[in-house]
């Protein structure tokens, strides 16, 4: 079945630091690629997404391009802020289903220091 | 205006109780979730409706039970609390399927003592 595969974590990291969060998928169809980010307290918010092969999703700083030949889905930000620390759960969704049924990875808390 | 909300946001009850937790959402949508987060911050789908129809139920015990009375609610019973349905519950929301953008609730934790 469908299934994301994310880096445990946590991960630690100082301000301004680079920050990559490996994703990894496997679908049986054509699936859409997402970031979620829960900030402590909070629901989750999606963050980027992308829908086909070789689209890059991108959103305040983060990106993330949808890798078909190595089924990857990789977060990067370039310069990390205390305000990005949260949960970061990456999810892929089958375009075929109608459901609208996500399968979330297990999260990966990243905590940025000052 | 909140888009999808939750009541009650923490919830502490006795092993063996029942209660409920309600959602509302005001975007619209045709489909709304109910998921459960566990301490280590898994989640995982209990509940699908769309239309007020139940599309998904993962196999989740009997004693869970959604209810959709129109498409912006969709309310959780849960009878018969063990210590293992501690955990947050989100409720979310999405208009059709095929974007599979999900819009969540701030989450009810509930702890069963």
């Amino acid at each position: 079945g469908d299934s994301v595969t994310q880096m445990e974590g946590p991960v630690t990291l100082s301000e301004e630091a680079c920050l990559t969060i490996n994703c990894t998928y496997t679908a049986t169809g054509y699936p859409s690629l997402f970031w979620y980010v829960q900030y402590p307290g909070e629901g989750l918010q999606l963050l980027l997404k992308a829908t086909k092969a070789d689209d890059k999703g991108s959103n305040k700083g983060f990106e993330a391009t949808y890798r078909k030949e190595t089924t990857s889905f990789h977060l990067e930000k370039g310069s990390v802020q205390v305000s990005d620390s949260a949960v970061y759960f990456c999810a892929l969704s089958d375009r075929g289903s109608t459901l609208g049924r996500l399968y979330f990875g297990r999260g990966t808390q990243l905590t940025v220091w000052p | 205006d909140t888009a999808v909300s939750q009541t009650p946001k923490y919830l502490v009850t006795q092993m063996g109780n029942d209660k409920s937790i309600k959602c509302e959402q005001n975007l619209g949508h045709d489909t709304m979730y109910w998921y459960k987060q566990d301490s280590k911050k898994f989640l995982k789908i209990m509940f699908s409706y769309n239309n007020k129809e139940l599309i998904i139920n993962e196999t989740v015990p009997n004693r869970f039970s959604p209810k959709s009375p129109d498409k912006a609610h969709l309310n959780l019973h849960i009878n018969s609390l063990e210590l293992g349905d501690s955990a947050v519950y989100f409720c979310a929301s999405s208009q059709g399927g095929v974007t599979g953008e999900l819009f969540f609730g701030e989450g009810s934790r509930l702890t069963v003592l």
